[in-house]
């Protein structure tokens, strides 16, 4: 079975500084990667995604992400945050070929809290 | 399109109610999935089903009960309501079960059962 670890639960970080969320995972087989994100009292939103190819991945509001086979990593990455990245940020797995019971199952990690102070 | 909608957006039950909680999507979604949301634990399935019909247990299930009837809607049933299912539940959809699919969610009911 899969599984997602999320290595700090909440992040503190002022305007404008670079931040790093980390995700490393677990699986015996090859899974696709992705990362969602929360803002206060709504639903998750892709950010995205790494399914194959390039190992660095470019999503929205100017988040990255790079695929590390070798250390089962998928840390997200941005050179400069701003307030209105305050958010809960979340690393989920799906099986790249699934079946059975785990048919399309995304397993997410634990959550980080990214709070950005003015 | 408005994509996942859930009904109610909040809920307050004694233990020991019944209740349903709903859910449609109207991009002719085939997976659909019921995800709960506790603090520090992220999102655990709890049901999905890979179209109309066809429904299976996700990691969670006990306590709860889904149909598909359709492929728009997929609500979830609490039986019996217990304190240990209060929670944040989130409804997702995705185009097919291939896992490349993007899954779309719903904005969340909040469920409190005292």
């Amino acid at each position: 079975a899969q599984s997602v670890t999320q290595l700090d639960s909440q992040v503190p970080v002022f305007e404008e500084a670079p931040v790093e969320l980390r995700c490393n995972y677990s699986s015996s087989v090859s899974v696709y990667l992705f990362w969602y994100v929360q803002y206060p009292n709504q639903g998750l939103q892709l950010l995205l995604k790494y399914l194959s190819g390039s190992t660095l991945v470019k999503g929205i509001n100017g988040f990255e992400a790079e695929f590390n086979k070798s250390q089962t990593s998928f840390h997200l990455r941005k050179p400069s945050v701003h307030i209105s990245d305050t958010a809960e940020y979340f690393c989920a797995v799906r099986l790249a070929n699934a079946g059975g019971t785990s048919y399309g199952k995304l397993t997410f990690g634990q959550g980080t809290i990214l709070t950005v102070h003015p | 399109n408005a994509g996942v909608t859930q009904t109610p957006k909040f809920q307050v039950l004694k233990t020991g109610q019944s209740m349903t909680l709903q859910c449609a999507q109207d991009m002719n979604h085939e997976y659909m999935s019921w995800y709960r949301q506790d603090p520090g634990m992220g999102l655990r399935l709890i049901h999905y089903s890979v179209g109309a019909g066809i429904t299976d247990q996700g990691e969670v299930p006990n306590g709860y009960n889904v149909s598909r009837s359709t492929t728009e809607d997929f609500p979830l049933r609490l039986l019996s309501a217990a304190p240990s299912q209060t929670s944040v539940y989130f409804c997702a959809s995705s185009y097919s079960r291939d896992s490349y699919n993007e899954q779309f969610f719903g904005p969340g009911t909040r469920l409190t059962v005292l």
